[in-house]
């Protein structure tokens, strides 16, 4: 079974500075994905970054970044230039893609964006 | 992109009663979904696997006979809450996969048992 760890209850960061968010995971398998998924206040979980295990090169998305370290299983996302709307839970998730395209997910990181 | 619809957002029942969710992927077939459940300020606990013309796999500690899962067609899963305790007051989501591997969820629903 696998197992998803962010050791960071709650985090805070200024407008505009960056921050980044922790994850750790644990697993024996090979074909796998990680997310980061944002919910905000309005609960819905929106995707905010994927990554597959088989890629080397860590993924982006505009503001959004990870540092995928497969073999120290770690995947934290950075967020540059945090704006207001970043504030919200921030779920990592793990997929075994030879597991039924199950999620597991961590215990979620609260952040909060201050002006 | 892809779109999963979940109905109704908010819902209110008493004791005993019972309670159908619906999570309907719209724009494409799914021929899994998943049903979880959310405590406040805790993370998204998986309940179930909903499969298509088969029945749902349950997770350990999850009472098939009171959380019934029905996956009838590749866009339609439901869960019903069958008489509903307080205890089950909480958030569910579903979620479906899309073809290119992403996981859309629904906007959830929060259940009140009185």
């Amino acid at each position: 079974a696998q197992t998803v760890t962010q050791s960071q209850p709650e985090m805070s960061v200024q407008e505009a500075e960056t921050v980044t968010l922790s994850c750790t995971y644990d697993t024996s398998e090979s074909n796998y994905y990680l997310f980061w998924y944002k919910q905000p206040p309005s609960r819905q979980m929106i995707l905010v970054i994927r990554q597959e295990a088989y890629k080397q090169q860590n993924a982006t998305e505009n503001r959004f970044s990870v540092n995928f370290q497969k073999a120290a299983k770690s995947f934290s996302l950075k967020i540059s230039d945090s704006q207001l709307g970043d504030t919200a839970m921030y779920f990592c998730a793990f997929m075994n893609r030879d597991a039924g395209n199950m999620l597991t997910f961590g215990g979620g990181t609260r952040l909060m964006v201050k002006p | 992109g892809a779109v999963v619809s979940q109905h109704p957002s908010r819902v209110i029942c008493k004791s005993g009663t019972s309670v159908k969710i619906e999570c309907r992927s719209l724009d494409f077939q799914a021929t899994t979904m998943f049903w979880y459940r959310q405590f406040p300020k805790q993370s998204l606990m998986l309940m179930a696997t909903s499969n298509e013309g088969s029945k749902a796999t349950y997770e350990q500690g999850v009472e098939k006979d009171k959380f019934l899962i029905n996956h009838a067609s590749l866009t339609l899963s439901t869960l019903t809450v069958t008489s509903a305790h307080p205890e089950d007051s909480s958030f569910y989501i579903c979620s479906a996969w899309s073809p290119n591997t992403e996981a859309f969820f629904g906007q959830g629903t929060r259940l009140t048992v009185v």
